[in-house]
This record gives structure tokens, sequence and C-alpha cells, in this order.
């Protein structure tokens, strides 16, 4: 079954609007998430790596204050695409590992993101 | 040049046949080699696993890779119409999977 769980899986929003995505970890605490996105027939790009209790780390071309990461908890993290645009518009997905069991990373199933 | 180089497809075969996908890279310090399957609107599913060189076998699936060239593979035996998707080949350096380097991935349709 699922090990890691996104919500919404779709989300329509206007342009200058906020839209928040969660990402929960199933049946296991993970300190380290990691936010990825992904345009039509393009790989997947790392974005950003969520930590619990500090501050995110952003990749290079990220904007931080467009994309603001939280991760409360060991358990969730969120992704908050702030005063979004149509170029926002595109397919987020997270991930995060079960330090318990040594695999590398699980993913959810991606929330589709159009802003019109 | 790209770090990791996929051919994106589509790859169409009839059902039964052997598929092979396959990435080459530039970065030598990737030791970790993971096949990923994902579906149309989903996020991708972890298939294979490897570390460093040689071969693992997972029922239907092989994954190789050959560091010494910088190529690995991933090999589906007897491919059925479920089989159809898009793998993606991900690398990292360090163990665990943490920052994976993506290859655009290879669309794959199995034919009846």
């Amino acid at each position: 079954g699922a090990v890691v769980s996104q919500h919404p899986s779709w989300v329509i929003c206007k342009s200058g609007t906020s839209v928040k995505i969660e990402c929960r970890s199933l049946d296991f605490q993970a300190t380290t998430m990691f936010w990825y996105r992904q345009f039509p027939k393009q790989s997947l790009m790392l974005m950003a790596t969520s930590n619990e209790g500090s501050k995110a780390t952003y990749e290079q071309g990220v904007e931080k204050d467009k994309f603001l990461i939280n991760h409360a908890s060991l358990t969730l993290s969120t992704l908050t695409v702030t005063s979004a645009h149509p170029e926002d518009s595109s397919f987020y997905i997270c991930s995060a590992r079960d330090p318990g069991s040594g695999s590398p990373l699980h993913f959810g199933n991606g929330t589709r993101l159009t802003v019109t | 040049q790209k770090e990791v180089e996929q051919d994106p497809g589509p790859l169409s075969v009839p059902e039964g046949a052997i598929v092979s996908l396959n990435c080459t890279y530039s970065n030598s310090a990737f030791q970790y080699f993971m096949w990923y399957r994902q579906y149309s609107r989903k996020g991708p599913e972890l298939l294979m696993y490897t570390y460093s060189s040689g071969n693992k076998e997972d029922g239907r699936f092989t994954a190789q890779v050959d560091k010494s060239s910088k190529y690995i593979s991933l090999f589906i035996r007897d491919s059925q119409p479920s089989d159809s998707a898009t793998y993606l080949c991900a690398m990292s350096e360090t163990g665990g999977g943490n920052k994976l380097t993506f290859g655009t991935g290879t669309q794959l349709k199995v034919e009846l």
C-alpha cells in the first residue's frame, strides 16, 4: 500500500491566489521529505528538501518566497504555491524515505496544479 | 549534456516481448540506481533498487548496472499490457536515495 499520501490530487486555482499541498508519511516518521516538480514529458526536478523543525533547503533557481515549505511534524510537510501564475501549472510530487526500512524514496501520487 | 540521459520513446512492443530500457549517465559518483514506474497522473512507484555494478532480479524484472560504462538497464520479461507506463531511471551518490537525479523517462506501450 501507499507509504506517502499527498493531497489534493488535483487543484485548479485562479492566477494570484495561493494553493497548499499536503504530504504525509504513513506508518513512519520522516525527518526529511522532498518536493519535486514534473512538467509534461519531462523528468522530475527536485525543488526543495523539507526538514522537520528547520528551514527547507531550496535548489538553485527555485524561489523560496514563492514556494513556501513547512515541515511542522514528523509526518507532514506542506508546500504552498503563493501568488500562483499559469507558468506554475505543473505536477507536484512529494517523497519521503522510511529510515527504518533502508529503502530509497517513496513518492506520493502527486498533485496536478492548473492555474487559470 | 544532461547528467542522466534516457530515450523518451515511445516504445511499443507486443505482449510477451522482452523489453529493454536504458539510461546513461555522466556523474561517476553515482552509486545507487533505481527504476521507477509511473502511470499517467500518478507518482512514481519504485521497481528496482541496486547498489554499484551488477545484476538484480525480481520476478519479471531484471536491473543491470555497469559503472565502468556508466550504463544501466531494466529488462522486463513476458511483458503485459499492464506494464504500459513511463519508466524512469534515477540515481544518487549517497545511500537511501536522497537527492535523486532522474532521467526523462521512457514511455512504454505493450500491445495485445
